[in-house]
């Protein structure tokens, strides 16, 4: 069954602790990407990444750190420094750079501070 | 910072008429233009893209792009109740992995 697995679905965070996402991806795509989303707001780009042990910051990467380790896989650390953090998390892939080149999306982590 | 920008609505049509969904983007750099359909408490969707000026059409969607107004629609003909959903705006820059998207514009069609 392919496609990209985000984990998990709903996830409850302590005010200071910090917290991993996880996403995974088996369509063999080079980029990975993670937007968060606040309620009726668009996607803000966190972070991406075009290539294996290679990362990009993105508009909003304050209080969150990412990894690269291998293609399938591009985890998102919530770290205490996030203030906000409460949003819905979107993990996506591309294929490349190519003009029509679309991202697919996973189906999200909510995350709530409590 | 590069801004796209879409009326948030919400935009009320009747069912089977002609929804058109706007999008304006700073970035003159920006190659190719897509959209997405999000329901609530879901991920995005692609309903098309284009990177060509003019019209790209798809079944009951015809994307417009005019790159020297820096502008690009959506039509939506015949809607249905079905379509009613959150639609985003993705302009992606020439030779970049980079998709930057807008806020949204919130559609109901009325049965």
């Amino acid at each position: 069954d392919g496609g990209i697995t985000q984990s998990p679905k709903y996830l409850f965070r302590k005010e200071g602790q910090n917290v991993t996402l996880s996403c995974e991806q088996n369509l063999n795509h080079d980029a990975m990407y993670w937007y968060r989303q606040d309620p009726g707001q668009g996607l803000r780009l966190i972070y991406y990444s075009q290539i294996v042990n290679d990362f990009q910051k993105g508009d909003i990467a304050e209080g969150y750190s990412v990894s690269r380790e291998k293609k399938e896989s591009f985890p998102l650390t919530v770290t205490s420094a996030q203030k906000n953090p409460t949003a819905f998390y979107l993990c996506a892939t591309a294929t490349g750079g190519y003009p029509g080149a679309e991202a697919f999306f996973g189906q999200g982590t909510r995350l709530t501070v409590v | 910072q590069k801004e796209v920008e879409q009326n948030s609505g919400p935009l009320s049509v009747p069912e089977g008429a002609i929804a058109s969904l706007n999008c304006t983007y700073s970035d003159r750099g920006s190659q190719s233009f897509f959209w997405y359909r999000q329901y609530s408490g879901k991920s995005p969707e692609l309903i098309m893209f284009i990177y060509s000026n003019g019209d790209k059409e798809d079944g009951r969607f015809t994307a417009q792009l005019n790159k020297a107004s820096q502008y690009v629609s959506l039509l939506i003909r015949d809607s249905q109740p079905s379509d009613s959903a959150t639609y985003l705006c993705a302009p992606k820059e020439l030779g970049t992995y980079k998709y930057i998207f807008g806020t949204g514009t919130r559609l109901k069609v009325l049965a």
